[in-house]
């Protein structure tokens, strides 16, 4: 099946630095997302993003689909942004969601 | 907006009880999905329902069954609860059942229930 594979697994960042995660595929997906998973368990939609570049705020996405990764940029970094977060998506012309093991991200005051 | 709701949010079983996870979403999806995430995983897709009226397994169905009861609710069946699905239980929905990349159907989820089996 295919793989869903994100680096790095873990992150320390002082507050203020820029990071970035990346999320790469084995196949090819479609209707991929990035989710945070805040420290009280819940998951937050941060981006859908098949293709191109979208910006939220601090938070930007870029999806490369024909090279099967998605990058995720946090600049400024929060001590609210710490949790894990997630990329998943369906491999093409199904339903099921497959999900990356994610990246710890631990921001420091 | 409550959005997804799952209940319980906590339970306790012993080996052997059966049980049923609720899910229901306002928000007229026609999707809906179940995950488990187990400690330090991320999530793993149980069962989904494309649309009302159809369910499909995911990635691990075993000891598990569905039923999407109309638009909004879709449960979970433990039937004899076993130690290994001690797990944390996501509810998701999305707007739209398209396979392709046409629309704007990002995943919306529940707040998890808690489930641990003695």
């Amino acid at each position: 099946g295919i793989q869903v594979e994100q680096s790095p697994p873990d992150l320390i960042l002082q507050e203020g630095a820029n990071s970035t995660l990346r999320c790469n595929f084995s196949d090819s997906v479609n209707n991929l997302q990035w989710f945070h998973q805040n420290p009280w368990g819940q998951l937050i939609n941060l981006f859908y993003i098949p293709s191109g570049t979208k910006q939220n705020g601090r938070l930007s996405a870029t999806t490369v689909a024909t090279e099967r990764y998605s990058l995720l940029y946090i600049s400024s970094s929060q001590t609210t942004d710490s949790g894990v977060y997630f990329c998943a998506g369906p491999p093409s012309g199904t339903y099921k969601y497959i999900f990356g093991t994610g990246t710890r991200l631990k921001v420091l005051a | 907006n409550a959005g997804v709701t799952q209940t319980p949010k906590f339970q306790v079983l012993k080996t052997g009880q059966s049980m049923t996870l609720q899910c229901a979403q306002d928000m007229n999806h026609n999707s809906m999905y179940w995950y488990r995430q187990d400690p330090g995983m991320g999530l793993r897709l149980i069962y989904y329902s494309a649309s009302e009226g159809t369910t499909d397994k995911g990635e691990v169905p075993n000891g598990y069954n569905v039923s999407r009861l109309n638009k909004r609710e879709f449960s979970l069946r433990l039937e004899s609860a076993a130690p290994s699905q001690t797990s944390v239980y996501f509810c998701a929905s999305s707007p739209s059942p398209g396979l392709g990349n046409s629309g704007n159907q990002p995943q919306h989820f529940g707040d998890g229930t808690r489930l641990s089996i003695l």
